[in-house]
């Protein structure tokens, strides 16, 4: 009954690797994003989705690349992982882009050595 | 960009205390601020959440207040209990749930 999910929870790899991180939610949201939690708990927003299209790209670099299949799914993909890249990327969704809560997973430990 | 800072970092509290956590913003145009807690572990949650039209809305334990002059907002938690101890993040938004920009967070820690 998990309401947005994603998997894997825990990502060790190896710096050059090219690994995906996957997003579904439940709850009929229109609306999905990737956050990027970094050591110091620092949220900050990276891509938003709106019924399969993009709507925000922050300043990401271009190795990290979302797909949207369906408005229910928002996988991320991340070519040539760095270092940097370690942190906690959590996926959200919310119903429309308006005044409406962020419903976050659980979120992916990614480690890159 | 919207800029919010934070403050303070860490906070420790008796339980029964109160604790606040205040935020402010940069872009005046921001009208919509909601709070998340982050127990340790876990996912962000929404706790509460205020509209510029709105000074102050409470929710039990919890209150949000809005100063649009100043461009300042505190959350308050009253009775703080063990249970309340997580990270707090403040975030603003000129346009609702997209797009938010959260603060740097506060780990509140209440002892029993």
């Amino acid at each position: 009954d998990t309401a947005v999910s994603q998997t894997p929870k825990y990502l060790v790899t190896q710096m050059g690797n090219d690994k995906s991180i996957k997003c579904e939610q439940n709850l009929g949201h229109d609306t999905m994003y990737w956050y990027k939690q970094d050591s110091k708990k620092f949220l900050k927003i990276m891509f938003s989705y709106n019924n399969k299209e993009l709507i925000i790209n922050e300043t990401v670099p271009n190795r990290f690349s979302p797909k949207s299949p369906d408005k229910a799914h928002l996988n991320l993909h991340i070519n040539s992982l760095e270092l940097g890249d370690s942190a906690v990327y959590f996926c959200a969704s919310s119903l429309g882009q308006g005044y409406s809560p962020l419903h976050f997973g659980n979120g992916t430990r990614l480690t890159v050595t | 960009g919207e800029n919010v800072e934070q403050h303070p970092s860490t906070l420790s509290v008796q339980e029964g205390d109160s604790a606040v956590i205040k935020c402010t913003y940069s872009d005046s145009a921001s009208n919509y601020f909601p709070w998340y807690k982050q127990e340790l572990g876990k996912r962000p949650q929404l706790i509460i959440d205020i509209r510029s039209n709105v000074g102050e809305k409470k929710d039990q334990r919890i209150a949000v207040t809005l100063n649009k002059t100043a461009k300042h907002f505190s959350l308050h938690i009253t009775e703080t209990q063990p249970e309340d101890s997580a990270v707090y993040f403040c975030a603003a938004s000129i346009t609702g749930a997209n797009n938010l920009f959260f603060g740097t967070g506060t780990r509140l820690t209440v002892i029993p």
